[in-house]
């Protein structure tokens, strides 16, 4: 499975945006870029997921380098609801394929 | 109404005993998984079924079985249990047999298993 790397760790305050990088520069051209995120004694949820084209839903936008070798997944206003652990995830179709987590980046927000 | 539901919630349990975790879907999906979360937080895939039928079996001890009845539920048994089984386990499913690349997927609220 192509490998991300996104940092430990972030910091925003409420009601500002949040940009949570993701590095992704072995994807390949059938890999999906899939966002989850998991709060305080819950299971992951989804979040977001795209291919080559940026994308929007009710949670929050991704937004995918011409190149597909980096993503940013936007969160427009942080709430104190969103302090969670987010986790960017490559993964392609075929029956066999799954998620596989890395250790995702660790977002507190504050007042 | 529940789209992944996990029972028990917790479990407290002594090494060598049996026990199961089971797991329901009511969201029509085709595909279930069972995933481990360990102390250090990282969540690894244990199994996959699609249509009751075994996909994905990471490698995983043989003390772990999962079982199937229909394609809406996923249950998972382990034997002998050991210290080391100590883990949040979640389930999740899926809407289609084509794999996780388009398909969200939709996780329980967890089984925290604590194996004394």
């Amino acid at each position: 499975d192509a490998k991300t790397t996104q940092p430990n760790s972030m910091e925003s305050n409420e009601e500002e945006p949040v940009h949570l990088p993701c590095n992704h520069s072995t994807i390949s051209g059938t890999d999906y870029i899939h966002w989850y995120r998991q709060l305080p004694s819950q299971g992951p949820e989804y979040v977001i997921h795209g291919l080559t084209s940026n994308v929007n839903n009710r949670m929050a936008s991704l937004a995918i380098a011409e190149d597909r070798k980096s993503s940013t997944l936007i969160l427009h206003r942080a709430t104190l609801r969103d302090a969670a652990v987010y986790y960017c995830i490559l993964t392609n179709t075929g029956t066999a394929s799954k998620l596989t987590f890395g250790t995702g980046t660790r977002l507190q927000v504050t007042l | 109404d529940t789209a992944v539901s996990q029972t028990p919630k917790y479990l407290v349990t002594q090494m060598g005993n049996d026990k199961s975790i089971k797991c329901e879907q009511n969201l029509g999906h085709d595909t279930m998984y069972w995933y481990k979360q360990d102390s250090k937080k990282f969540l690894k895939i244990m199994f996959s079924y699609n249509n009751k039928e075994l996909i994905i079996n990471e490698t995983v001890p043989n003390r772990f079985s999962p079982k199937s009845p229909d394609k809406a539920h996923l249950n998972l048994h382990i034997n002998s249990l050991e210290l080391g089984d100590s883990a949040v386990y979640f389930c999740a499913s899926s809407p289609k047999s084509t794999g996780t690349g388009n398909s969200p997927l939709h996780f329980g609220n967890g089984t925290r298993l604590t194996v004394t």
